[in-house]
């Protein structure tokens, strides 16, 4: 089955930099990599995704690049706010079946 | 707010004990899924569901079960209860297939399951 790994497991950044996740996964099949952004107590919410014909996609803060060759993907968020801070999940399918990486804390100072 | 409607929110129960976990849809989806998520274990595939009918198990214990009825809202039951089973339940919905974005899928708030 698809192997998802995710790094960093946590990340603190100052209010205004930047931040970067990196996800790589193992099935080569996979087309679709969604991003998820989980806040505490609520569920995870789609905040990105990427499908296989394409190499980058960004809606305004948020970024997300794709290397097939090399199976990884990366999430980027600029100027980060305080209220970016929260867990994100990267996840990748090759139909309906989401499979999930570790999760990543984000915690940004002000 | 995703459209996606679960209930309970909370759940403290009992080993042993049997609870129904209840998932709706957004409005015109077909697709439901279960997802698990623990502290150790992360987001795990349960089971997806489309249009009444099973299409996919995950890493579904056979103490577990679910189904979609005919007005596409799920339940979840899990029986047996032990301890290892708290966690949070999510389920989450998807557009149906030949939309642009049949595979995303939007989550809800989740049940927080307690096995005492």
């Amino acid at each position: 089955g698809e192997n998802v790994e995710q790094h960093p497991s946590t990340l603190s950044v100052q209010e205004g930099d930047s931040a970067v996740i990196k996800c790589t996964y193992s099935d080569s099949a996979s087309n679709y990599f969604p991003w998820y952004k989980q806040e505490l107590g609520k569920g995870p919410q789609l905040i990105i995704d990427i499908r296989s014909n394409v190499g980058e996609k960004k809606d305004q803060r948020i970024a997300v690049t794709l290397n097939k060759t090399a199976k990884h993907f990366s999430l980027h968020i600029t100027e980060t706010q305080p209220e970016d801070s929260a867990v994100y999940f990267c996840a990748a399918s090759r139909g309906y079946k989401l499979s999930f990486g570790a999760g990543t804390t984000v915690t940004v100072r002000a | 707010d995703s459209g996606v409607t679960q209930t309970p929110k909370h759940l403290i129960t009992a080993t042993g004990q049997r609870v129904t976990l209840r998932c709706s849809p957004r409005s015109g989806d077909l697709s439901v899924y279960w997802y698990q998520q623990s502290l150790d274990q992360g987001l795990q595939f349960l089971i997806h569901y489309y249009n009444g009918e099973e299409r996919a198990k995950g890493n579904i214990l056979e103490r577990f079960s679910a189904q979609q009825f005919p007005d596409l809202h799920s339940e979840l039951n899990l029986s047996s209860l032990e301890l290892g089973d708290s966690a949070l339940y999510f389920c989450a919905s998807s557009p149906r297939p030949g939309t642009t974005q049949y595979n995303e899928q939007f989550f809800g708030p989740g049940t927080r399951l307690t096995v005492l």
